[in-house]
């Protein structure tokens, strides 16, 4: 089955600053990435996704860049913000078409803290 | 945008009780739900695939005895944990996709917020 490792798993800036998180998949099959962030107590949130058709996506202060050849895909948070302070998990789908094929799979997660 | 809701939102019971959850898709019909289990600290470990109308799929490892899974409705998916022990103390969050991708993506997954399960 498919394994998404995550790094680093935790990452600690100052406001402003840029945060950078790493993941990398196994299966060459995966074509859709999507990260969630996870504040304490609360549900993931999806804040962006990129499917294996498209090298980068950008929206707003955030940005994922998906290496297909190497099999890793990349968050970058620029201008940092205290309320960016979270744990966030990339993963990785086996299928876009849904079903029984359908099945995400997490990484371990990096939690973020950003310093004022 | 699609809207998952999930009950209890925390629960302690007595060791050698059963405990339901539930999981409905609020605004969206979903053939098939997620349950995850997440200890602290720790990534979502996908626990099983609730699949209307059929049986669910348990991942390796998961407990089908232990931990059963009804997915009655489009709307509807309950995990049950059967005659729990402290191991089983856990925040359980299920998850749900809108396959017509009417609110968000078709892929993307959306979270109940959780139950934080304790058992005394």
């Amino acid at each position: 089955g498919e394994n998404v490792e995550q790094h680093p798993s935790t990452l600690s800036v100052q406001e402003g600053d840029s945060a950078v998180i790493k993941c990398t998949y196994s299966d060459s099959a995966s074509n859709y990435f999507p990260w969630y962030k996870q504040e304490l107590g609360k549900r993931p949130q999806l804040i962006i996704d990129i499917r294996s058709n498209v090298g980068e996506k950008k929206d707003q202060r955030i940005a994922v860049t998906l290496n297909k050849t190497a099999k890793h895909f990349s968050l970058h948070i620029t201008e940092t913000q205290p309320e960016d302070s979270a744990v966030y998990f990339c993963a990785a789908s086996l299928s876009l078409s849904g079903g029984s094929n359908y099945k995400l799979t997490f990484g371990k997660g990096t939690l973020l803290t950003v310093n004022p | 945008g699609a809207v998952v809701s999930q009950h209890p939102s925390w629960v302690i019971c007595k060791s050698g009780t059963s405990v339901k959850i539930e999981c409905r898709s609020l605004d969206f019909q979903a053939t098939t739900m997620f349950w995850y289990r997440q200890f602290p600290k720790q990534s979502l470990m996908l626990m099983a695939t609730s699949n209307e109308g059929s049986k669910a799929t348990y991942e390796q490892g998961v407990e089908k005895d232990k931990f059963l899974i009804n997915h009655a409705s489009l709307t509807l998916s309950t995990l049950t944990v059967t005659s729990a022990h402290p191991e089983d103390s856990s925040f359980y969050i299920c998850s749900a996709r809108d396959p017509t991708g009417q609110f968000s993506g078709a892929n993307v997954l959306t979270f109940g917020a959780g139950s934080r399960l304790t058992v005394l």
